[in-house]
């Protein structure tokens, strides 16, 4: 049974960077996508990229491109997304996800 | 890009009843590719079905999808309290791998 969990909240200043990490324990880590959704408050659902951590690359929603960086670290089972240029409209609720599992998510709110 | 368009935005239902959800893709989704998730509030998506009709683990018998091309149906036979929610169809059979914007299923 995979589990994810995923970092602490986070308080950014526009146009600063976060990176949320979601640790994987259990099952295969390296040959499975994992997938970053992003919800806005009262908002739906929003994939904004992917990765296969074997491969290496990811693949990213063209909203996303030039800002969002997905990396995976196999050594520790761990997958991170980077959003950088943060503005108000970033403030989400922030999920990894890989199969049918789900991380729990991370708040990241973007705030002067 | 593939838009899913998900309809009725609000299904008002009792328990016991049948709900009838659809989904429609702009173009073909792939290999029926097709995903629903169930989200009540304040909790992650949970996956009910993926390949367009084959149910996640533990996912109980009343929940069914089906269809394939561009239209796509998700049926709870009969509605049971904790069924009231939101649901989200997403596409992964073309990037990027989009998301209807959602049916709330609410108690009438």
């Amino acid at each position: 049974q995979v589990q994810l969990v995923q970092s602490g909240a986070e308080v950014k200043k526009p146009g600063s960077s976060v990176k949320v990490s979601c640790k994987a324990s259990g099952g295969t880590f390296s040959s499975y996508a994992i997938s970053w959704v992003r919800q806005a408050p009262g908002q739906g659902l929003e994939w904004m990229g992917g990765i296969i951590p074997i491969f290496g690359t990811a693949n990213y929603a063209q909203k996303f491109q030039g800002r969002v960086t997905i990396t995976a670290d196999e050594s520790t089972s761990t997958a991170y997304m980077e959003l950088s240029s943060l503005r108000s409209e970033d403030t989400a609720v922030y999920y990894c996800a890989k199969g049918e599992e789900w991380g729990q998510g991370t708040l990241v709110t973007v705030s002067s | 890009e593939i838009v899913l368009t998900q309809s009725p935005g609000t299904l008002s239902l009792s328990p016991g009843e049948r709900a009838t959800l659809s989904c429609r893709a702009s173009q073909s989704v792939s290999s029926s590719y097709l995903a629903w998730y169930q989200q009540k509030p304040g909790q992650a998506p949970r996956l009910l079905i993926y390949g367009a009709s084959t149910r996640a683990t533990g996912i109980p018998a009343r929940f069914s999808g089906s269809g394939s091309g561009t239209d796509f149906t998700l049926t709870i036979s009969r509605l049971e309290p904790e069924d009231f929610a939101v649901y989200y169809c997403q596409q992964y059979g073309s990037s990027p791998y989009t998301f209807g914007q959602g049916t709330k299923l609410e108690i009438k």
